[in-house]
């Protein structure tokens, strides 16, 4: 399944399946992402973070991509588990100010 | 090894009243956030603070004051609270300024 973030806020995927979430970032002078899952009632968890010198990063069973020509970033979960059903965050860092923006986030449910 | 820590966890208060809010930083870290965060939508930067010294600033009037202490410890301190202050507050904490923030399960304030 696949996301664009603010015109797609849910995500419904099978378990078992990928997932890949998009997020567009605004300000081409972003150099830094994070990628942050939020429970019900809890705060973001920090899953993965890119810095602009590189384009892919993986971490276990995520893999952020970054395309700055077109401001775009994506998360995507290999072998989705109910567990991984949460909303979902990208936030951009500007100048190494680290003050980071959030989107309006991505919610992952995930079906058994 | 503790993550980052707030309190309370829930508050409730009344227009025109003060509230403080208080956040531990995860050990090793020297720098930490605060975020506001309505129902439904991605945190908003309040402040950094680094060095006991507030170093970044968001869009937030100057009612939204915020203080760290020696040992990394910070309060954010609201006054004259307004209906509009009811929000999930945030406290996250880096190993430095442009590093990967972590955060805590934050404060749920309601204003009556």
């Amino acid at each position: 399944g696949e996301s664009v973030g603010l015109h797609l806020p849910t995500l419904s995927v099978q378990e078992g399946d990928n997932s890949i979430i998009n997020c567009a970032y605004s300000n081409s002078a972003s150099d830094y992402f994070i990628w942050y899952k939020q429970e019900s009632g809890k705060g973001p968890q920090f899953i993965i973070d890119i810095r602009s010198n590189m384009d892919k990063r993986q971490g276990q069973r995520v893999t952020v991509l970054l395309n700055k020509t077109v401001k775009h970033l994506s998360l995507q979960i290999a072998a989705t588990q109910p567990g991984d059903s949460a909303v979902y965050f990208c936030a951009e860092n500007i100048n190494n100010f680290n003050k980071f923006y959030f989107g309006s986030g991505t919610k992952l449910n995930v079906k058994p | 090894d503790a993550g980052v820590t707030q309190s309370p966890t829930h508050l409730i208060k009344t227009r025109g009243q003060q509230v403080t809010l208080r956040c531990s930083p995860k050990s090793g870290h020297d720098t930490v956030s605060w975020y506001q965060q309505a129902l439904g939508q991605g945190p908003q930067f309040i402040f950094q603070y680094y060095e006991e010294e507030e170093r970044q600033r968001g869009n937030f009037p100057d009612r939204f004051s915020g203080h760290q202490f020696p040992n990394y410890s910070s309060e954010l301190n609201v006054n004259a609270l307004l209906l509009g202050d009811s929000a999930l507050y945030l406290c996250a904490s880096s190993a430095g300024p442009d590093q990967p923030q972590h955060f805590g399960d934050g404060t749920r304030l309601s204003i009556l």
